[in-house]
């Protein structure tokens, strides 16, 4: 089945700096990547839409020049926090998009933390 | 824009005793629906999907969950529950735009209890 490797899975920065997260789709072409944001105890929320080779499309009320998404592969989609805040602290998924049969494969996610 | 209800945030059952998880969906037409488990700090896991076909869907872990399009539902059942399926479980919906299935609009998730 597909797989998707996320990494880092945990970080923790400080204020101000940036951090990058990687999804790697290790054994098929992803053309595009869902990147989620879970806050604690709360549900998944699409951030974002990444397609590989052109802009990503930002879901309302996310800050496109804050998440920085970058799909310049096929087999790589990367998602930037700029100048992180406490409040950014959250867990970060990404999928891809449904091949066939196998639904959405998903990444194992990061869980950053801003101190 | 599509939405997804799981109208109980809590639920607490008996070990052996079964299960009903519900969740409700608003869209014009049928959207693909799924079932995700999520154990504490961890991902995601695929309970059991439907895009189309038979509309009462089996999954892993011994889940499954039927589509009643008439009552824009697609509820999660399981006959008898294992104290290891205490968790977080998110209904969650997607379209298609024309591009391909678009990104996943998840319910707000219910917290499985499990009483010994």
């Amino acid at each position: 089945g597909a797989v998707v490797s996320q990494h880092p899975s945990w970080v923790i920065c400080k204020s101000g700096t940036s951090v990058k997260i990687e999804c790697r789709s290790l054994d098929f072409q992803a053309t595009t990547m869902f990147w989620y944001r879970q806050f604690p105890k709360q549900s998944l929320m699409l951030m974002a839409t990444s397609n590989e080779g052109s802009k990503a499309t930002y879901e309302q009320g996310v800050e496109k020049d804050k998440f920085l998404i970058n799909h310049a592969s096929l087999t790589l989609s990367t998602l930037t926090v700029t100048s992180a805040h406490p409040e950014d602290s959250s867990f970060y998924i990404c999928s891809t998009r449904p091949l066939t049969a196998y639904g959405y494969t998903f990444g194992s996610g990061t869980r950053l933390t801003v101190v | 824009a599509q939405s997804v209800t799981q109208p109980d945030i809590h639920i607490t059952v008996s070990e052996g005793a079964s299960l009903e998880l519900r969740c409700n969906y608003s869209y014009g037409a049928t959207p693909y629906l799924f079932w995700y488990v999520q154990s504490p700090g961890q991902g995601l896991q695929l309970l059991l999907k439907y895009f189309s076909g038979d509309t009462l869907v089996q999954g892993i872990k011994g889940f499954e969950a039927e589509f009643k399009r008439s009552q824009s539902s697609f509820n999660l059942r399981k006959p008898s529950v294992h104290w290891s399926d205490a968790a977080e479980y998110f209904c969650a919906v997607a379209t298609d735009s024309g591009g391909g299935a678009d990104g996943l609009t998840f319910g707000k998730g219910t917290h499985l209890i499990i009483q010994p």
